[in-house]
């Protein structure tokens, strides 16, 4: 069964040093996302994708953040300058869509520490 | 802003009986409800969803009620079993935005005791 695969699965950094996390979404989907969830919260949505531009951010997505689609099958979140505050499970989702009722579908995500 | 809520923390029940996980929303606009399955360390698995249009949905030994009057869903396990102990959390969209993020509960924590 077709599945979205992330990247790495554990990354520890430095508070202000930069990471990319990677995902590869299931390949007929056309919608992306990135959610996070810090410990002991709920999973909040970061951002979509559509058509290699971005659809809708959520305030917590600021300049710090971007995404990109670099080929065919990779989906990468980054992170500029990152700071303690950013420490989380990084979450990446995928739709069909073909339009209606979008089920996402999610990868076993991405634990960042920021020290 | 709690758009989806889930009150229940936690749910226990016994291997065989029924476990009833609920949610509400406040937002009149969404129109697709989800939920969702997440062990520790994983992401978040799609369980079962319903749109506006239906009141019930039915998947194996999984079932969704969808009241809209009073804005609440409920997730039915029968008979439950101890494979079920995971954390469920309740998702909300509104489709035809072009985004069709999801908003997320906090999740229900059921516990499947043999």
């Amino acid at each position: 069964e077709p599945e979205v695969t992330q990247t790495p699965s554990h990354q520890v950094t430095q508070m202000g040093q930069e990471v990319i996390l990677r995902c590869v979404p299931i390949s007929n989907h056309l919608y992306f996302y990135w959610y996070r969830q810090i410990l002991g919260q709920k999973v909040e949505f970061l951002v979509s994708f559509y058509n290699n531009e971005i659809s809708e951010k959520s305030e917590i997505f600021d300049d710090q953040f971007s995404v990109e689609r670099p080929d065919g099958s990779n989906f990468t979140l980054k992170i500029r300058s990152t700071k303690l505050e950013d420490s989380a499970m990084y979450f990446c989702a995928s739709s069909d869509g073909r339009g209606g009722w979008e089920t996402q579908y999610f990868g076993p995500g991405t634990r960042l520490l920021v020290l | 802003d709690q758009q989806v809520k889930q009150n229940s923390p936690s749910l226990s029940v016994q291997e065989g009986r029924i476990s009833i996980l609920n949610c509400d929303y406040t937002n009149s606009m969404f129109d697709y409800f989800l939920w969702y399955k997440k062990y520790p360390a994983e992401g978040p698995t799609f369980l079962i969803s319903i749109s506006s249009i239906k009141d019930k949905n039915e998947d194996g030994r999984f079932t969704v009620f969808l009241n809209k009057s009073a804005k609440h869903l409920s997730l039915h396990i029968v008979p439950s079993q101890p494979g079920d102990s995971a954390v469920y959390f309740c998702a909300a969209s509104v489709s035809g935005g072009g985004s069709e993020k999801l908003v997320f509960g906090k999740g229900t924590k059921l516990t499947v005791n043999p």
